[in-house]
Parts: structure tokens; sequence; C-alpha cells
């Protein structure tokens, strides 16, 4: 059972497209955590969330903590070729310092 | 800086062989934990420690055994090979505690057990 849902677990769009990623819980955590991996490498943090509610942006890339603290989406504006990748949302468990992933959504950005 | 270093980068092994995954971090970070990664399942904590001395398991420890003499170093053990232990293999660290601080992940290693 994963105890972080991703959506969806793959996404093909054409460049200029907006497009929203969500990650969904039913457990609370005290923070959220977006990474980006390409092939061959490891994991690098993109954003982290703490707050209930809390919105950050990145450039184009907009992060959203839900207000309950159980979920998260990322929303890209005007996707660019660049933003292809592997997505992954992980929470921290409360209490206890450990970091879950969610499956993943790999995302294409066609020219 | 070379943040977290893993080594090696890839392996072949033979079922029933013994290995260790070397991994260590310049950061002074007092939290390091390897994760395993295969597709369609995210990555998954095998064990992770808080500190020198101190060891947990994670969601999938079966088959693996770490110790952490150092705050540097936490290899990672691979008792008897299994073709299920085919997978990428992440090493990843951070400071304790602090909710906001993200983790370090290295590069991988990519095993595979025939």
């Amino acid at each position: 059972t994963q105890l972080l849902e991703q959506s969806p677990q793959f996404l093909s769009i054409q460049e200029g497209e907006n497009l929203t990623v969500y990650c969904n819980s039913s457990s609370v955590f005290s923070s959220l955590q977006w990474y980006r991996q390409e092939p061959g490498e490891g994991p690098v943090l993109l954003v982290t969330v703490v707050t209930g509610g809390e919105v950050k942006k990145l450039k184009r890339l907009t992060f959203q903590f839900g207000d309950a603290r159980k979920d998260s989406s990322l929303h890209i504006t005007a996707a660019q070729p660049g933003d292809t990748g592997l997505y992954l949302c992980a929470g921290l468990i409360q209490g206890a310092q450990k970091l879950v992933f969610g499956q993943g959504t790999r995302l294409t950005i066609n020219p | 800086n070379a943040g977290v270093t893993q080594t090696p980068k890839f392996q072949v092994l033979k079922t029933g062989q013994s290995m260790t995954l070397q991994c260590a971090q310049d950061m002074n970070h007092e939290y390091m934990s390897w994760y395993r990664q295969d597709p369609g399942m995210g990555l998954r904590l095998i064990h992770y420690s808080v500190g020198a001395g101190i060891t947990d398991q994670g969601e999938v420890p079966n088959g693996y055994n770490v110790s952490r003499s150092t705050t540097e170093d936490f290899p990672l053990r691979l008792l008897s090979a299994a073709p299920s232990q085919t997978s990428v293999y992440f090493c990843a660290s951070t400071y304790l505690f602090t909710g906001a601080s993200g983790y370090t992940f290295g590069s991988g290693t990519r095993l595979t057990v025939v």
C-alpha cells in the first residue's frame, strides 16, 4: 500500500500547455517535498512546504500544501521541453524522521 | 563540495553472493538513509540512521544490513543477493528534525542480480 498516491503517473503534453500533478494521502505530514529526477541521477530537491495552505513559486512552477497537510500539488505554467523528467513528491512522517515517496510522475514535454 | 558519494555506480552479482554498497557524505549531516527505486514504485526506504552508532529499519529491510560507525559513512550490505534485489539504490542524507531541510541524494548504484 502506497502511503502517498501521486497522479498522473505519466503525462505527455505539448510545449506551452499547463499541467498539474497531484500528491494525496490519508496521513498528515510535517512537511512535503518535491523532487525532480533525471535519468541516471539521484532526485534533486525542488521545494519544501511546511505550513498547511502554503504556496511556493519557483519561476513557472507553483507548489501548494493542503490545509490539512495531507496533500500537495505541483502546477507548471507554459511547460517547456526542459521540464521533462520524473517528478517525485515525498512526505516527512510526523514525529518520525522518515521520508516516504509517491510513485512519481513521468512528464514529457513535446516541442 | 562532493555532497553524497556512492560507489560503485554499476554492479552485477550472482545469486547468493554478498556485497557492500558504499555511501559517504561530507556535509556533516546527522541523518543518512538508503532507498531502492523500482519502476512504478517510487523510492522505498530500506534502513536509516539518525547518528553514529544508531540505525533502524525502513519499509523494506529484509536481506540488507547497515552500520554507522562514523558520521560520514553509511554502507549497505547485501548478505545473500537475490534476483528480487535487482534495483537502483540511492543513499540520502539531511540534517535532523528540520522539516524544511531537503534530502541530498547520491547518484545511485544500479545493481543487477542474475
